[in-house]
């Protein structure tokens, strides 16, 4: 186990509505970043949150945001959702951003997402 | 855009054979990481390389990173039926993280 945990497990919404994903990372872990993964492609890199500030975001559109506490959970939350919003989406923490010799990154189990 | 390619897409072996995915990224990456993911499951942190040429060795996974810091290779010796799952190259420029596409490996028992 990696000590991430995600929630919920799975969700089921309709288009239009507005979802919220939460993650708590490793103990001492100050980096978070989120990932959409749709069946059968690689994780695709939503952004990253250091030390509570956005550290970097890959391409997605405003409505995907992020939010990070000092407790080390952090959410991702998605407004105006999309049919093609769903996908297992997967947080990782990590001790340091990128290009880091400690970035390693340690993945939760996964929410699953589906819109209808 | 940037992009990380893995070759190939599916590979399917006998157990016992050896096994090898290559990544290709479009750009200069700052290091190389690579995961495994079981179906259904999440990725798994495997390594992560960061000097140019470097070579890593994991039991029977051997892993490179490329003289340009732009390619890498997994290569795994006596495949075990353990070792299904999808592989994937990952690594980052600037503050972006990008993964490869990724090679599914089936090993036949």
């Amino acid at each position: 186990e990696t000590g991430v945990t995600q929630s919920p497990t799975h969700l089921i919404k309709t288009r239009g509505q507005q979802v919220t994903l939460r993650c708590s990372s490793q103990s001492g872990h100050n980096t978070v970043s989120w990932y959409q993964q749709a069946l059968g492609q690689g994780p695709q890199f939503i952004f990253q949150y250091y030390r509570e500030e956005e550290n970097g975001r890959g391409n997605f559109p405003p409505r995907f945001s992020g939010l990070q506490f000092p407790n080390y959970s952090s959410e991702l939350n998605v407004n105006a959702l999309e049919l093609d919003d769903s996908a297992l989406y997967l947080c990782a923490s990590s001790l340091s951003p990128w290009g880091g010799r400690t970035d390693t990154q340690y993945f939760g189990p996964g929410t699953r997402l589906t819109v209808l | 855009g940037q992009q990380v390619m893995q070759i190939p897409q599916y590979q399917h072996v006998q157990e016992g054979e050896d096994f090898t995915t290559y990544c290709n990224s479009s750009t200069t990456l700052s290091n190389i990481q690579w995961y495994k993911q079981r179906p259904g499951g999440h990725p798994v942190f495997l390594i992560q390389l960061v000097k140019s040429g470097e070579v890593k060795k994991q039991k029977r996974l051997t892993f490179q990173f490329g003289e340009a810091k732009k390619n890498s290779s997994l290569h795994i010796t006596a495949t075990q039926t353990t070792d299904v799952g999808t592989y994937f190259c990952a690594g980052s420029t600037g503050n972006q993280f990008y993964f490869g596409t990724g090679t599914s490996l089936t090993v036949i028992p």
